[in-house]
């Protein structure tokens, strides 16, 4: 079955620190790639998308995703978490049914 | 400025009663989208549509119904048969698939 999967429902950083945020999906082909962010109460900002070309993907905030064909997975990444990062992050994709599935999301928490 | 319009953004629906979720799009995106979001369960596509007085079930699809008679509106009807409806409501349009729009969203509580 098609599916995204993000493996780790709640992290903890201290500001300042480094952050990846783990996605994995499950598709015959390679699917567009999301990532979202959204903070309580709120609707989805996006971050940043990938639908082809080169892998290593520059979004707003910071913060960056690469993806790797060969691990099925578009990781997300900030070198340094200010402490207005805390939210909910959304991993996505859309195959040629043009829907959009949506990972079940972390939970991200910045200490200062 | 463009954007997607929910409203409104807390409703409250009593046991039994038909509740409708109004979206609307300034976008000219030609396909739009209702998600139902629960804690620890991410989104989960409710319907979509594609074109005009077209539309499909998406995942979790009974208990809802919509209506898409204008290319900017695409309003959900919560209804009696949706156990339990209490969660919070996404709508979101886009263009070939190629760029989402959500907007603010709907808090709707059974009481």
């Amino acid at each position: 079955a098609q599916s995204v999967t993000q493996p780790d429902i709640h992290i903890t950083v201290s500001e300042g620190a480094s952050l990846e945020l783990r996605c994995n999906y499950s598709y015959g082909a390679t699917p567009y790639l999301f990532w979202y962010v959204q903070s309580p109460g709120q609707g989805l900002q996006l971050l940043l998308k990938y639908f082809s070309g080169d892998t290593l993907v520059q979004g707003i905030k910071g913060f960056e995703a690469e993806f790797k064909r060969s691990q099925s997975s578009f990781n997300l990444r900030k070198p340094s978490v200010h402490w207005s990062d805390a939210a909910e992050y959304f991993c996505a994709v859309v195959l040629n049914t043009d829907k959009l599935i949506f990972g079940t999301g972390t939970r991200l928490q910045v200490f200062p | 400025d463009g954007g997607i319009t929910q409203s409104p953004k807390y409703l409250f629906r009593k046991e039994g009663q038909n509740v409708t979720l109004s979206c609307e799009q300034n976008l000219n995106h030609d396909a739009m989208y209702w998600y139902r979001q629960d804690p620890g369960q991410g989104l989960r596509l409710i319907y979509y549509s594609q074109i005009v007085n077209d539309f499909q079930k998406g995942d979790i699809a009974e208990g809802y119904s919509v209506s898409r008679e204008k290319k900017e509106s695409f309003p959900l009807t919560v209804t009696s048969a949706q156990k339990n409806p209490t969660a919070f409501y996404l709508c979101a349009s886009s263009s070939q698939g190629f760029g989402y729009t959500f907007g603010s969203g709907t808090r709707l509580t059974v009481v």
